[in-house]
């Protein structure tokens, strides 16, 4: 079985540029969580998407935002990059969306921003 | 979210077994513990999760307190490649997957 699938795997983009990171999860699963680890701030939650609908949204500036699609992937965005923004992003899938069910996660993204 | 408190750092020998302490005073009844660790340039890795019971699986075993304010995550013999940030984590079950991480117990092995 395939696990999470994070593309690409290492991008540098400009201040001002924006992103899209896209996260493939675990066939079956229709939770897909992402979050944010940096040196300063270890792993944040950045929002949880459930069958399309985004369940639970982490304390992060609008300029992060996300989608799910009908066949579960997700894409997350940021938009007018800051160099706060660097850091590894990570996608995490699960089968149902409650405290009881394991989280499964991809290698990430790394995000440069110069 | 409820808070969980682990040591920063612990050591253990290879072939050894190590129990790594997780302590949740504030737990409440629907919070399900939940163990995670990350080896260096990976994403985390689910190891273990648990309600009231203790719980084995191929990787670890959970030990739950009776009154549920701590916990130990055991491995029962340690490896060089267990060497990792160890996440204990408390999970409400209605909200969602959402998975609050703390700092962790950083766990060296020693050859």
């Amino acid at each position: 079985k395939a696990g999470v699938t994070q593309t690409p795997r290492y991008l540098i983009k400009t201040r001002g540029q924006q992103v899209t990171l896209s996260c493939s999860p675990i066939s079956g699963h229709r939770s897909v969580s992402w979050y944010q680890q940096t040196p300063g701030q270890g792993l944040q939650f950045l929002f949880e998407y459930f069958s399309e609908t985004q369940r639970n949204k982490g304390n992060f500036p609008g300029r992060f935002s996300g989608r799910q699609f009908s066949n579960s992937r997700s894409e997350m965005n940021v938009s007018t990059l800051e160099l706060g923004d660097s850091a590894l992003y990570l996608c995490a899938s699960s089968w149902g969306s409650e405290g009881r069910t394991e989280a499964f996660f991809g290698q990430g993204t790394r995000l440069t921003v110069v | 979210d409820a808070k969980t408190t682990q040591p920063n750092s612990m050591e253990s020998n290879e072939e050894e077994p190590v129990h790594l302490p997780c302590n949740h005073s504030t737990i409440s009844g629907t919070d399900y513990i939940h163990w995670y660790r990350q080896l260096p340039s990976q994403g985390p890795e689910y190891v273990i999760h648990g309600l009231t019971s203790n719980v084995n699986n191929r990787m670890a075993s959970l030990a739950i307190a009776e009154d549920r304010k701590s916990s130990t995550l055991i491995l029962h013999r340690a490896t060089l490649r267990d060497a990792a940030v160890y996440y204990c984590i408390l999970s409400r079950e209605t909200s969602g997957s959402r998975l609050t991480f703390g700092e962790g117990t950083q766990l060296t092995v020693n050859p």
